[in-house]
């Protein structure tokens, strides 16, 4: 989602309904994206990736989708529970370089 | 296997005020970041150390410094404090070596307030 400063956007979902949430990246040079999770007061923690040379990537309940054409990720969250709640950000890494660079964030709420 | 810890957890300081912000890192990875977290908003890089020996700026490096003491630690260095330096501050880690990736390992982070 765009970035809108102190007002994150937000996805409610019902429990055991998928979740889709979204992320433009601003960098056709950027060859790795990865998915955090962030919990309130607790560092982001590693979701799943994808390299540029693939379109998408199956974990656990979750999948994320590339579209480099439309540089566009989105991560998929199958059944989603109330332990999904967060917020949920991609980073993206520059093409020879080492360094990350990250969105401003989606807020995803799972209504019990 | 702690992976990557940050001291301290909270800290306050008035402006003006110097302090050094601790990262270490038992992976054995080369890289190493700083990002700092503003309320709402995503992860800003404020300088990164690709390996031992070697920094660079990333996107907000203004007011900071930092050392990469040694493949372990990475310290950040705020020299006079502002109120716009009241942020979380995160450290992480990664490895990159020839084809394989691996993604950012992150600290709990250091709460930040400069009144």
């Amino acid at each position: 989602g765009e970035s809108v400063g102190l007002h994150l956007p937000t996805l409610s979902v019902q429990e055991g309904d998928n979740s889709i949430i979204n992320c433009a990246y601003s960098n056709s040079a950027s060859d790795y994206f990865i998915w955090y999770k962030q919990e309130s007061g607790k560092g982001p923690q590693f979701i799943i990736d994808i390299r540029s040379n693939m379109d998408k990537r199956q974990g656990q309940r979750v999948t994320v989708l590339l579209n480099k054409t439309v540089k566009h990720l989105s991560l998929q969250i199958a059944a989603t529970q109330p332990g999904d709640s967060a917020v949920y950000f991609c980073a993206e890494r520059l093409y020879n370089f080492n360094k990350f660079y990250f969105g401003s964030g989606t807020k995803l709420n799972v209504k019990p | 296997n702690a992976g990557v810890t940050q001291t301290p957890k909270f800290q306050v300081l008035k402006t003006g005020q110097s302090m050094t912000l601790q990262c270490a890192q038992d992976m054995n990875h080369n890289s190493m970041y700083w990002y700092r977290q503003d309320p709402g908003m995503g992860l800003r890089l404020i300088y990164y150390s690709a390996s031992e020996g070697t920094t660079d700026k990333g996107e907000v490096p203004n007011g900071y410094n930092v050392s990469r003491l040694n493949k372990r630690e990475f310290s950040l260095r705020l020299e006079s404090a502002a109120p716009s330096q009241t942020s979380v501050y995160f450290c992480a880690s990664s490895e990159r070596t020839g084809g394989n990736n691996s993604p950012l390992h992150f600290g709990n982070g250091t709460r930040l307030t400069v009144t």
